[in-house]
């Protein structure tokens, strides 16, 4: 139940395209989901993040969409880049001092 | 704001030995640090949450006696691993959170522990 969902396992995207990544909880207990973007040997850094009293939200080219009935979310990357070829992980926790559970990542490449 | 930082960022060392990795939150008092561990191509997995001045919290299959967390003030926390072995390879990630108004997790830039 602690589990967090994540796909696709790899993601391959035009410059300038779209990049679409999904993820899916199972405890409802979870009411905070970052996501975070991973370049190879670097720590994760948090990219945005959204609490379950919304359905959307948008920081520049990257949109979460949340969907709290089908215990859902997904990430949006719009316009991708080159730059944006990194490892992504959705993740989710109950919020407070409380531990982050990790999906099991997508590894995003943006060719040219 | 919000820096993460950890020490070293590579480390080698012989099976057999221990091998101790800061954690320091520069810019804010850490209520609370976590330590993670990741595989190649894996997801991070966690390892232990601690607070300051109690014991560490581990999850389930991870061994206490082997990964000791010391979290003495609310900027550092320290992983040792004890009598490493080459499975103890892997790349360690700890992350902190306790920035007033803020519960979001800041995470360091990583070691990557090599045992030879």
């Amino acid at each position: 139940q602690q589990q967090v969902k994540q796909s696709p396992q790899s993601l391959i995207v035009q410059k300038g395209g779209i990049s679409i990544i999904n993820c899916a909880y199972e405890n409802t207990a979870f009411d905070y989901f970052p996501w975070y973007q991973q370049f190879p040997g670097k720590g994760p850094a948090l990219l945005i993040a959204i609490r379950p009293d919304v359905s959307e939200k948008k920081e520049g080219r990257f949109t979460i969409s949340f969907n709290k009935s089908a215990k859902q979310f997904s990430l949006h990357i719009m316009d991708s880049q080159p730059g944006d070829s990194a490892t992504y992980f959705c993740a989710a926790s109950t919020g407070g001092y409380q531990k982050v559970t990790f999906g099991t990542g997508t590894k995003l490449q943006v060719i040219p | 704001g919000a820096v993460v930082s950890q020490h070293p960022s590579r480390v080698i060392c012989k099976s057999g030995t221990s091998v101790k990795i800061e954690c320091r939150s520069l810019d804010f008092q850490a209520t609370t640090m976590f330590w993670y561990r990741q595989f190649p191509k894996q997801s991070l997995m966690l390892m232990a949450t601690s607070n300051e001045g109690s014991k560490a919290t581990y999850e389930q299959g991870v061994e206490k006696d082997k990964f000791l967390i010391n979290h003495a003030s609310l900027t550092l926390s320290t992983l040792t691993v004890t009598s490493a072995h080459p499975e103890d390879s892997s790349f360690y990630i700890c992350s902190a959170t306790g920035l007033a108004g803020d519960y979001e997790q800041y995470f360091g830039p990583g070691t990557r522990l090599t045992v030879t």
